[in-house]
């Protein structure tokens, strides 16, 4: 069966300093990829989707990236993070044009 | 464009039932619903594909107007278990699965 994983599942970071958030699918191949982001009491946000390797589309701009170096593996990084990236960060994945499955998130608190 | 969702909010006693709307400005493919508990990664309920049809399991069910671009979900007989804040997200044609979600509704069911 497929599972989804990210780590850290919690984590403070102060201003202006780095990020790398990953999330690993198990048990299929080939899978869209999503990051979102959901501000506290928030609705969820699609930061960055992507349908192959090396192939990354980004929804807002801002100061986060995203690459896809492996077909199951998905990592949301900053150079320099700001007191508004704070959230719940969710990846997801989906077999192409289904339901999509959400790991369990990255509680990222910037101070 | 985001689409919106009403009531932001309910209140329900145990075995009460409710409808959630969830309305796009924007034609629409396909409409997903979930769940989300307080910290937790949101859950998927079901995926409504155009064509105008409606779905059901145990006690949730939705439908889908594709002319009105309009989906709801109806919660019959509620449980606490029903309790959460539910998103509706909406798939435009030709968007490869990628979905834009709604800002949420919180339900409460209470004893």
């Amino acid at each position: 069966s497929q599972t989804i994983h990210q780590w850290p599942a919690t984590l403070v970071q102060p201003v202006g300093s780095p990020l790398s958030l990953e999330c690993t699918v198990e048990g299929t191949s080939n899978p869209n990829l999503y990051w979102y982001r959901q501000a506290a009491g928030r609705g969820l946000q699609l930061l960055f989707y992507s349908v192959g390797i090396g192939q990354i589309s980004s929804e807002v701009p801002q100061n986060l990236s995203a690459s896809r170096p492996q077909d199951r593996q998905f990592i949301l990084s900053s150079k320099k993070l700001l007191l508004s990236d704070s959230g719940f960060y969710l990846c997801a994945w989906t077999p192409a044009g289904f339901e999509q499955f959400f790991g369990p998130g990255t509680r990222l608190t910037v101070l | 464009q985001q689409p919106v969702q009403s009531p932001q909010a309910v209140i329900l006693r145990e075995g009460e039932d409710a409808v959630i709307n969830c309305s796009s400005s924007k034609a629409l493919y396909s409409v997903h619903w979930y769940r989300q508990k307080h910290g937790e990664a949101p859950i998927f309920l079901m995926i409504l594909l155009k064509g105008g049809e409606q779905k059901g399991h145990d006690k949730i069910s939705a439908s889908f107007n594709e002319k009105k671009q309009q989906s709801s979900l109806y919660l019959t007989a509620s449980q606490l278990s029903y309790s959460g804040t539910y998103f509706c997200g909406t798939e435009g044609p030709n968007q490869g699965g990628k979905l834009i979600f709604g800002q949420g509704t919180e339900l409460s069911v209470k004893p």
